[in-house]
């Protein structure tokens, strides 16, 4: 059983569309963080969320962590094909004190020109 | 550039085989991390080390051998796999291991058994 749900798993979409990929568990986080993978290379990260309800903002990028912190979502807007990839979800559980992530099984998002 | 560096980035090894991958970070980070990624399924935690000390083998088979010799570099010893252990194997590395640090990869090595 995944402690992180990611949905979808798969996502194209033409270029200047908008999209939304989220990541949903039944576990508080502590904090949660996003990454972008492309092919052949390892996850950069995007951004860091720890507050429930937070919003953050990076250029066409918007995350939101749920209020209860159990949940977060990503919005891409006017998106790109530099946006292709695989887009993970990790997350810190308040009881974990070791540093561990439990990582979603991603979303894969494909935007064409 | 993540300050996370892993050589090789491709290995094609037999099973009677001994190979090594190798990680080095120049953040200054004091945790690093074995990850391994395989096709359609989520990143798999093998190995944690905090101040070169192993905390964390997450029942990872002994044909799997991790060694961190210091803070700034780990090795991943190979020895007699399997086909099925073809996969992208990533090095992370954090500041420490407290909850809700940002842990930053290398770019993986993608690893096919023979």
């Amino acid at each position: 059983t995944q402690l992180l749900e990611q949905s979808p798993q798969f996502l194209s979409i033409q270029e200047g569309e908008n999209l939304t990929v989220y990541c949903n568990s039944s576990s508080v986080f502590s904090s949660l963080q996003w990454y972008r993978q492309e092919p052949g290379e390892g996850p950069v990260l995007l951004v860091t969320v720890v507050t429930g309800g937070e919003v953050k903002k990076l250029k066409r990028l918007t995350f939101q962590f749920g209020d209860a912190r159990k949940d977060s979502s990503l919005h891409i807007t006017a998106a790109q094909p530099g946006d292709t990839g695989l887009y993970l979800c990790a997350g810190s559980m308040t009881t974990d004190s070791w540093g561990k992530f439990q990582f979603g099984a991603g979303t894969q998002v494909v935007v064409t020109p | 550039e993540t300050g996370v560096t892993q050589t090789p980035r491709h290995l094609v090894m037999g099973m009677t085989n001994k190979k090594s991958l190798k990680c080095e970070q120049h953040l200054g980070h004091n945790a690093m991390y074995w990850y391994k990624q395989s096709a359609k399924k989520p990143l798999e935690l093998m190995f944690v080390y905090n101040f070169k000390e192993q905390t964390e083998n997450n029942s990872v088979p002994s044909r799997f051998s991790p060694e961190c010799p210091n803070s700034s570099h780990l090795f991943l010893h190979l020895h007699t796999l399997q086909p099925e252990d073809s996969a992208l194997y990533l090095c992370a590395s954090s500041q420490d291991r407290t909850s809700g640090n940002t842990i930053y990869f290398g770019e993986g090595s993608w690893l096919t058994v023979v």
